[in-house]
């Protein structure tokens, strides 16, 4: 059975930074870009960073560049997303996907941004 | 900063059919745009049901169908179900960094 399990969300201060991690089994993870969304309360999905099979391409949404930095580690089957300087724009469910064509999804952990 | 636009909402009575287009503020979207769609349910996550503008998931039900339409992707949805009412969101590639639209919820009544 395919599973992505995000972890590493939680309540952070203003200024902060975290580290969101997914975990993949089921797949094999390596093959595939990955994605991570995020979603903020009662708004649609933000595309936020990928990164393609060997880490050596990554892309951003340009309005949060420089604040984010994806990454995987294929012995893991894992996948991180660290954010710096977080702000309350930042409160959100972040979700990663992967497949060939979006075919996983994970439930998603929920970062809240607030003093 | 690119924006992606979809009808915020449509209605559709069960059976009948409606269509769900997504723009580009950059121009006309093309097949180079790979176009995916989404469906998500209340306290889901999405659930990917076209991508690369026209091609189907094993789980796609039959009844929906992507296509470049008049300039912009397009999702047909043809004999609504009660079961299609939901927000549909598309994706589109910018050479690298990709794009949500807004979002369309679509009621079936």
């Amino acid at each position: 059975e395919v599973q992505l399990v995000e972890s590493g969300g939680g309540l952070v201060q203003p200024g902060g930074s975290l580290r969101l991690s997914c975990a993949a089994s089921g797949f094999t993870f390596s093959r595939y870009w990955m994605t991570w969304v995020r979603q903020a309360p009662g708004k649609g999905p933000e595309w936020v960073a990928n990164i393609n099979q060997d880490g050596g391409a990554k892309y951003y949404a340009d309005s949060l560049k420089g604040r984010f930095t994806i990454s995987r580690d294929n012995a893991r089957n894992a996948l991180y997303l660290q954010i710096y300087s977080l702000t309350a724009e930042d409160t959100a469910v972040y979700f990663c996907e992967g497949g060939a064509a979006a075919d996983y999804w994970g439930q998603g952990t929920l970062v809240t941004v607030s003093s | 900063q690119v924006v992606v636009t979809q009808e915020p909402s449509l209605t559709v009575s069960p059976g009948g059919t409606v269509t769900l287009t997504c723009g580009s503020s950059t121009g006309t979207v093309t097949s180079g745009h790979k176009a995916y769609w989404f469906q998500q349910k209340p306290g889901q996550a999405p659930r990917t049901l076209i991508y690369d503008t026209s091609n189907k998931h094993s789980w796609t039900p039959a009844r929906f169908s992507g296509s470049l339409l008049g300039g912009k992707a397009a999702l047909t949805l043809s004999g609504a179900q009660p079961e299609d009412e939901a927000e549909y969101y598309c994706l589109l590639c910018y050479s690298g960094p990709w794009v949500f639209g807004g979002g369309t919820m679509l009621t079936v009544l």
